[in-house]
């Protein structure tokens, strides 16, 4: 099971909007909608931001915001903050070899 | 207040074994589904193994089939993870995460799992 392909690196200015993508198969992002978004400080575990492609959990911001398109996933976040800055991960559930999840590459947002 | 907490973890050396240990507190364990989910130093994150709310299955990534397994005792609010014959690339902060909607919405705050000589 090959990991999902999510750009190296994203960068925006404060205020701005970005999106990072998240590639996968039929096997994983396009054959289920358990597409999720994980934001991860440096030190500090991953934090749950979307959750079946498109839902927040509660006390998650509104200018997150997920969607999908037939293989590719997309974590958009609007209005960017400093406090945005951070490694973000993509996860979809897969029926691959048996096993259940799949993580995406890394992406590390940077706010300008 | 969901709280999960790692413990277990340590240097061991190739082809040694490990017990890693997670207690949940805060929420209806046995109601719930549970993954270790593994972060090499500098790198990404992997899953590495999932239970079911009654502990009846259980799943693997390909690398750790056969080495690794996952158990859970719902009595005691724990999850486990057994590993043996562990490889340098075994070598990772190990986090416990419970799942909700095939996603991880809780995680620890991991323990640390060096395999060296």
């Amino acid at each position: 099971q090959s990991a999902l392909t999510q750009p190296a690196s994203v960068s925006g200015s404060p205020g701005q909007s970005i999106t990072i993508s998240c590639t996968g198969t039929s096997s994983d992002v396009g054959g289920y909608d358990f597409v999720s978004w994980y934001q991860q400080h440096p030190g500090r575990a991953p934090k749950l931001l979307i959750y079946e492609v498109s839902n927040r959990p509660s006390g998650i911001s509104n200018r997150f915001s997920g969607s999908k398109s037939g293989n590719t996933a997309s974590l958009t976040i609007s209005g960017l903050q400093t406090e945005d800055e951070a490694d973000y991960y993509c996860s979809s559930y897969t029926s691959s070899s048996g096993t259940h999840f799949v993580f995406g590459t890394v992406t590390k947002v940077s706010v300008l | 207040e969901v709280q999960l907490v790692e413990s277990g973890g340590g240097l061991v050396q190739p082809g040694g074994s490990l017990r890693l240990s997670c207690a949940a507190s805060g929420f209806t364990f046995s109601s719930y589904w549970m993954s270790w989910v593994r972060q090499a130093p500098g790198k990404g994150l992997e899953w590495v193994a999932n239970i079911k709310e009654d502990g009846s299955e259980s799943y693997y990534v390909d690398s750790v089939k056969g080495r690794f397994t996952i158990s859970r005792d719902n009595a005691k609010n724990s999850l486990y993870l057994q590993m043996n014959s562990l490889r340098a690339e075994d070598t990772a902060l190990y986090y416990c995460a419970s799942e909700y909607g095939r996603a991880f919405d809780y995680w620890g705050q991991g323990t640390l799992v060096t395999v060296s000589s």
